[in-house]
């Protein structure tokens, strides 16, 4: 069955800081798509990054990026000389490609970005 | 730029009371979602509709009915409101599923059951 699996419930980290948020994932298919989410203490959903399962180059955006590992089930993100502004929870996704409406979502990571 | 819409934002029921949650999308998206949101969790799907005149269940359909009444416009409806549904809402939206590309989400709603 597919799950997505981000262990990390809550981390702090001091502004300036590297952080990389985890996630695991499980599924038995071999096309699927992998997604990461911002939700800022505001509440909105905001997209990040969305990686299919055939491509396992990494992929950086500014201070984020992201390392996808097929060997490990794993697509995490990274965030170079954190800010306060990064201040929220991040959630991982995963859409197998026999699913196309169907997003199982991880718990999310809290993150909180001291001054 | 309005992308997704939601309507109302805040909301408080009595127990056994119905409303309706409008969301609408302006981005011409084929496909359509309503997600709830609780403490702790990721995001449930309740249902989707994949296109025009069509809708599914997906996860949490327990409790809701849903309305596709256009492209542009999918409703949720609480017939009976339980403690239980309290929660936020999402509404989203995508191109045709998520082969294509993303989700696009809306504010939230956040409801309230006493």
């Amino acid at each position: 069955a597919q799950k997505v699996t981000q262990a990390q419930t809550e981390i702090s980290v001091v502004e300036k800081e590297d952080v990389t948020l985890d996630c695991v994932y499980e599924t038995r298919d071999t096309t699927y798509y992998l997604f990461w989410y911002k939700q800022p203490p505001s509440g909105e959903l905001v997209f990040l990054i969305r990686r299919n399962s055939f491509d396992e180059q990494n992929e950086i955006s500014g201070r984020y990026s992201w390392n996808f590992q097929k060997s490990t089930s794993s697509f995490n993100f990274t965030i170079t000389a954190s800010q306060v502004v990064d201040s929220a929870v991040y959630f991982c996704a995963l859409s197998e490609a026999g699913s196309n409406y169907q997003l199982i979502w991880g718990a999310g990571t809290k993150l909180i970005i001291k001054p | 730029n309005a992308g997704v819409t939601q309507t109302p934002k805040f909301q408080v029921l009595k127990t056994g009371q119905s409303m309706t949650l409008q969301c609408a999308q302006d981005m011409n998206h084929n496909s359509m979602y309503w997600y709830r949101q609780d403490p702790g969790m990721g995001l449930r799907l309740i249902y989707y509709s994949a296109s025009e005149g069509t809708t599914d269940k997906g996860e949490v359909p327990n409790g809701y009915n849903v309305s596709r009444l256009n492209k542009r416009e999918f409703s949720l409806r609480l017939e009976s409101a339980a403690p239980s549904q309290t929660s936020v809402y999402f509404c989203a939206s995508s191109v045709q599923g998520l082969r294509t590309g993303e989700l696009f989400f809306g504010e939230g709603s956040r409801l309230t059951v006493l």
